[in-house]
C-alpha cells in the first residue's frame, strides 16, 4: 500500500520568515496530492491541492511543488504569519482506493 | 450552507460495546469518508462511500464497517470496542470523489475506558 514520510515532524520559523515542508510517497499510482491545515481540537481543512498533471500550483503565499519521477511533494508558505501556526498534513491519493496521510508538521511562527 | 456535521460530538463507551457513528455530507455532496485520528498522528483512512457503494477500505478489522443512505448520510460501525479504538473519527464529504476537495466534519471524539 501507499506509505506517505512528511519532514520536518516540527518546524519553527521567525515571522515573516518561508516554511517549507516536505512529503514522500512510495506508490506511482498516486495522482492527487492535498495539503491540510489542522489547528488544535478543530477540523483539517484544505490549503491546497495539487494533481499528477501539474508540477506547481501557487495561492497566495502558499505553493505546492510536486516531482513525480521522484516521488517528492512539498509545501512552501511565505511571509509567515502568527496565525500560519498549525499541524499540516501532506496527503496522496489514487482515487477511490485509499487516501494515506502523512505523519503531520507542528509549525510555531515565532512573532 | 450547513457543512459536513457529525453526532455525537464526544462518547464514552466500555470494552466490548458497540458504537454508532453519524455523519452528514454537505448538501450535493456524494462522497463520504471516514478517518480516524489518533492523537499526534495523521488520520488514518477507514473507508469511502460514493453513491451508496463502498469504493475504498483501508487496514482496519471487521469490527469496523459503515454504510451510506439513499440522502448520502452516513454511519460507521464498530463492534467489541477495545481500548485502541479511542480516537477522534473524521468524516469528510467530496462532490464527487476523493480526488476532488474534501470537507472535514469537527469529528466525533470517541474515549473507550
Amino acid at each position: 500500500g501507499e506509505n506517505v514520510e512528511q519532514h520536518p515532524s516540527t518546524l519553527s520559523v521567525q515571522e515573516g520568515d518561508s516554511a517549507v515542508i516536505k512529503c514522500t510517497y512510495s506508490d506511482s499510482a498516486s495522482n492527487y496530492f492535498p495539503w491540510y491545515k489542522q489547528e488544535l481540537g478543530k477540523r483539517p481543512q484544505l490549503i491546497i491541492d495539487i494533481r499528477s498533471n501539474v508540477g506547481e500550483k501557487k495561492d497566495q503565499r502558499i505553493a505546492v511543488t510536486l516531482n513525480k519521477t521522484a516521488k517528492h511533494f512539498s509545501l512552501h508558505i511565505t511571509e509567515t504569519q502568527p496565525e500560519d501556526s498549525a499541524v499540516y498534513f501532506c496527503a496522496a491519493s489514487e482515487g477511490y482506493q485509499k487516501v494515506t496521510f502523512g505523519t503531520g508538521t507542528k509549525l510555531q511562527v515565532i512573532p | 450552507d450547513a457543512g459536513v456535521t457529525q453526532s455525537p460530538t464526544h462518547l464514552i463507551k466500555t470494552r466490548g460495546q458497540h458504537v454508532t457513528l453519524r455523519c452528514s455530507p454537505i448538501s450535493g455532496h456524494k462522497s463520504v469518508s471516514w478517518y480516524q485520528q489518533v492523537l499526534g498522528q495523521g488520520p488514518q483512512f477507514i473507508f469511502q462511500y460514493y453513491e451508496k457503494e463502498e469504493r475504498g477500505r483501508g487496514n482496519f478489522p471487521d469490527r469496523f464497517s459503515a454504510r451510506q443512505f439513499p440522502n448520502y448520510s452516513s454511519e460507521l460501525n464498530v463492534n467489541a470496542l477495545l481500548l485502541g479504538d479511542s480516537a477522534l473519527y473524521l468524516c469528510a464529504s467530496s462532490w464527487d470523489s476523493p480526488n476532488t476537495e474534501a470537507f472535514f466534519g469537527q469529528g466525533t471524539r470517541l474515549t473507550v475506558v
